[in-house]
């Protein structure tokens, strides 16, 4: 079965430090990977997809299909940025997204 | 367009009522997903629609769920006889198609008391 793992609940930094979260998947096959961010009181929103290889709000996220692995990296973190993300997982038949537990972030002053 | 809007925002109920949920999409959105969210977890898919035709249905959605998109826009999700751990965030999501981006509306958040 498809699976989308984030190990870290919580990960905490200080402003202006690197920042790394974590995601695994299990698929065989090309998979379609998002990240999404639910920032407090707001809806979960598209951070950005693998196809599209941008950078939004300074952050990236390289697919690694050797360790099946999609972190997403900032290299300076913001306050504005502490939130929740998760990790997901898209079937480009049907669009539905497998989503991770989610890592809350939280940057301090 | 002010996105995908959900109603009502909250939702509590005792045990064994009914209840109905209902999600506007974004005008011209072609596909319609709902997820269900619990506390510490991520969304988990239930069901999607295509136009009106629901194409898929996850086993997470047992024979008390049932969801309709009637016209292929607005769709409502109903849960019959609510149980306790029915109790969570019940989100839609839209998107032209099954690439596109979907965008999530505000969910609703159920109480089976």
């Amino acid at each position: 079965a498809q699976r989308v793992t984030q190990p870290e609940k919580l990960l905490s930094v200080f402003k202006g430090a690197p920042v790394e979260l974590k995601c695994n998947y299990s698929y065989s096959g090309s998979p379609e990977l998002f990240w999404y961010v639910q920032y407090s009181r707001q809806r979960l929103q598209l951070l950005l997809r693998h196809i599209s290889r941008e950078s939004i709000k300074g952050f990236t996220a390289d697919l690694n299909k050797g360790e099946t692995s999609f972190h997403l990296k900032k290299p300076f973190a913001q306050e504005e940025d502490s939130a929740m993300y998760y990790c997901a997982h898209g079937s480009s038949n049907t669009g539905k997204l497998i989503f991770g537990q989610g890592t809350t972030l939280q940057v301090k002053p | 367009d002010t996105g995908v809007s959900q109603d009502p925002r909250h939702k509590i109920t005792k045990r064994g009522q009914n209840v109905t949920f209902r999600c506007d999409p974004i005008s011209e959105h072609n596909r319609l997903y709902w997820y269900r969210q619990t506390l510490g977890q991520g969304p988990e898919f239930l069901t999607y629609f295509q136009n009106e035709a629901q194409l898929e249905k996850s086993r997470l959605l047992s024979d008390r769920f049932s969801a309709e998109r009637p016209k292929g826009s607005f769709s409502t999700l109903e849960i019959q006889r609510t149980e306790q751990g029915d109790s969570a965030m019940y989100l839609c999501a839209s998107s032209l198609t099954a690439t596109d981006t979907q965008y999530f509306g505000p969910g609703t958040r159920l109480t089976v008391l």
